[in-house]
């Protein structure tokens, strides 16, 4: 079946440190890969999508490679800040019609 | 963006009582809604799936008599937690999504405390 596996949190970064969530996925054929954010209060929202292998997705300074070969679409910024502060979603969506969900992880942002 | 609401953010009922869910896309219609729960520390996990004037599909393990989904309009969607008990207690999210599109929009949650 369909899956998706992110690293456990929380991961705690001082400011401007680098950033990397790995998340892996199990699927058949070729699934669109999702990262969503979720911030303290407020409903999840799409932070950036790759939908065939090797496109890569960008927003707000984050970034995530869609790799087949390790079935990867690990999630990377170079700087963080505070206000990155907030929970983040690995997702797919593999022909189907609604998103799967890894565990979610906590990134905490220290100044 | 796309602006879903949900009402209420949080509740708190005893067991045996039931409780209704609203969720409304503020500023776009909904032709499908999904509705998740989502355990401390877990995953958000899909509960069922609706099409604006048709029946639900539940996820198996669910029961349907136990949540029952409305989603009369392409506006709004409810859920009913019918007969709640404590181990009913979870974050409950919908999240709505146009014909055609991927992309997924979420509302806020709503945090179910049965006592």
């Amino acid at each position: 079946g369909n899956s998706v596996t992110q690293m456990e949190g929380p991961v705690t970064l001082s400011e401007e440190a680098f950033l990397t969530i790995n998340c892996t996925y199990t699927a058949t054929g070729y699934p669109s890969l999702f990262w969503y954010v979720q911030y303290p209060g407020e409903g999840l929202q799409l932070l950036l999508k790759a939908t065939k292998a090797d496109d890569k997705g960008s927003n707000k300074g984050f970034e995530a490679t869609y790799r087949k070969e390790t079935t990867s679409f690990h999630l990377e910024k170079g700087s963080v800040q505070v206000s990155d502060s907030a929970v983040y979603f690995c997702a797919l969506i593999n022909g189907g019609t609604a998103l799967i969900f890894g565990k979610g992880t906590t990134l905490s942002v220290s100044s | 963006g796309a602006v879903v609401s949900q009402h209420p953010s949080w509740v708190i009922c005893k067991s045996g009582t039931s409780v209704k869910i609203e969720c409304r896309s503020l500023d776009f219609q909904a032709t499908t809604m999904f509705w998740y729960r989502q355990f401390p520390k877990q995953s958000l996990m899909l509960m069922a799936t609706s099409n604006e004037g048709s029946k639900a599909t539940y996820e198996q393990g669910v029961e349907k008599d136990k949540f029952l989904i409305n989603h009369a309009s392409l506006t709004l969607s409810t859920l009913t937690v019918t007969s709640a008990h404590p181990e009913d207690s979870s974050f409950y999210i919908c999240s709505p999504k146009l014909a055609g599109e991927e992309t997924q929009y979420f509302g806020p949650g709503t945090r179910l405390l049965v006592l």
